[in-house]
């Protein structure tokens, strides 16, 4: 069974603060790694992808990944009331037998800045 | 503007009638899909279509049907609602399903339905 966890939170930062989101999975053969954010009622959007070991920085958002450790994590700096949502990350595996990928979701984590 | 769209964004049923919510894209992406998300246990994946005519199962199937008969459109069928089927589902789309590829999936804003 291909598993994402994360830790549901939920999670809450002062504004301007670091707030660090955490994912693990199962399957050594994950090709790449999403991080959506959903606001509450809405669909979710892509915030970052990342394929390769490593920190990946896009503007106020790094995400970190350690394939030997089957680890990913968001980072969000200087953290704004905006930035509440949950956080969904994602892992696309392939299919046993298949040149086909799947995303497969965590539960997602709540994350609340407060002013 | 690239978009998937879902109609109807809300429905209210009742158990046992049939009922379909449609799912399209103008990106000419290969890759469309259909997820339920209930609170938690996150997006779970119902069907999957790669291409026209070409559909598979997810996690979650029973008491879903689908049909990809334009590249486009992939409407999710529910011959006969349950109430367990009551949940929030997404329509998602991107350009191609390879495991290697560097697509990202792009979701429509999705349908909350009731069966009563």
């Amino acid at each position: 069974q291909k598993e994402v966890e994360q830790n549901s939170g939920p999670l809450s930062v002062p504004e301007g603060a670091i707030a660090s989101l955490n994912c693990t999975y199962s399957d050594r053969g994950s090709q790449s790694f999403f991080w959506y954010r959903q606001y509450s009622g809405k669909s979710p959007e892509l915030i970052m992808f990342i394929y390769s070991n490593g920190d990946k920085e896009d503007g106020r958002f790094t995400a970190q990944l350690n394939k030997a450790s089957q680890y990913v994590s968001l980072l969000i700096r200087d953290s704004q009331p905006s930035d509440s949502a949950t956080y969904l990350c994602a892992v696309r595996n392939r299919d046993r037998g298949s040149t086909l990928g799947r995303l497969y979701f965590g539960r997602g984590t709540q994350l609340t800045v407060w002013p | 503007e690239a978009q998937v769209t879902q109609n109807p964004r809300y429905l209210i049923t009742v158990t046992g009638k049939k009922l379909t919510v449609t799912c399209s894209q103008n990106m000419n992406h290969e890759y469309m899909s259909w997820y339920r998300q209930d609170p938690g246990l996150g997006l779970r994946q119902i069907y999957y279509s790669m291409n026209v005519e070409v559909t598979d199962k997810g996690d979650v199937p029973e008491g879903y049907k689908v049909s990809r008969k334009e590249k486009r459109n992939f409407p999710l069928i529910l011959e006969s609602p349950s109430p367990n089927q009551t949940s929030l589902y997404f329509c998602a789309s991107s350009l191609s399903g390879l495991a290697d590829s560097t697509d990202t999936q792009y979701f429509g804003p999705g349908t909350r339905l009731t069966v009563l």
